[in-house]
């Protein structure tokens, strides 16, 4: 099972909007409504931000948010804070029964 | 407070066996799938395998299907994952992690316990 594809790095200024894609194919991202995000800080255990494509968990920030357009699901952060500067993880059920992350990116707030 | 606290790692040879335990508190354990996930040093995550709350259905990534098996206790709160003919590849920080209301996102996550595969 290939990793999903997402793009290594992305960076904005605090207070900017930046979106991260997240690509696979339609026996994983196109096929199902099973996308989730996860935000992880360095030395930090990984920390759910959206599943389900759009859903967010109780206690995560109104400014993440999640959608999906064929086989490319995206995260957006809204209004850029210091304290997003993480790494990002896409990951998607398959067809196969299995689940799959993508490969992961960095986010630097300038 | 969910609380998942992962053990059994360490240094073993190539060929060699682990066995992982994850210690949940703060939840019914019994109601909810539990995945293992894995992190090689400097990498990206991984996912290993996921157990229905029951134990009935396995499921497992290519690259450990056959060498490693999941399994779970709920009388004790515990999650396994019994790894065999370990190779350098499978090194890794392996988190232990609790399905949301399907197992298609994992809502908690323990802090990991670190497999190293080295002769």
């Amino acid at each position: 099972q290939s990793a999903l594809t997402q793009p290594a790095s992305v960076s904005g200024s605090p207070g900017q909007s930046i979106t991260i894609s997240c690509t696979g194919t339609s026996s994983d991202v196109g096929g199902y409504n099973y996308v989730s995000w996860y935000q992880q800080h360095p030395g930090k255990a990984p920390k759910l931000m959206i599943y389900e494509v759009s859903n967010r968990p109780s206690g995560v920030s109104h400014r993440f948010s999640g959608s999906k357009s064929g086989n490319t699901a995206s995260l957006t952060i809204s209004g850029l804070q210091a304290e997003d500067e993480a790494d990002y993880y896409c990951s998607s059920y398959t067809r196969r029964k299995t689940l799959v992350f993508g490969g992961g990116t960095k986010l630097t707030v300038l | 407070e969910v609380q998942l606290l992962e053990s059994g790692g360490g240094l073993v040879q190539p060929g060699g066996s682990l066995r992982l335990s994850c210690a949940a508190s703060g939840f019914t354990f019994s109601s909810y799938a539990m995945t293992w996930v894995r992190q090689a040093p400097g990498k990206g995550l991984e996912w290993v395998s996921t157990l229905n709350n029951d134990g009935g259905s396995t499921y497992y990534a290519d690259s450990v299907k056959g060498r490693f098996t999941i399994s779970r206790d709920n009388s004790k709160n515990t999650l396994y994952l019994q790894m065999n003919s370990l190779r350098a590849d499978d090194t890794a920080l392996y988190y232990c992690a609790k399905a949301g209301g399907g197992w298609s996102y994992s809502d908690y996550w323990g802090q990991g316990t670190l497999v190293t595969v080295s002769s």
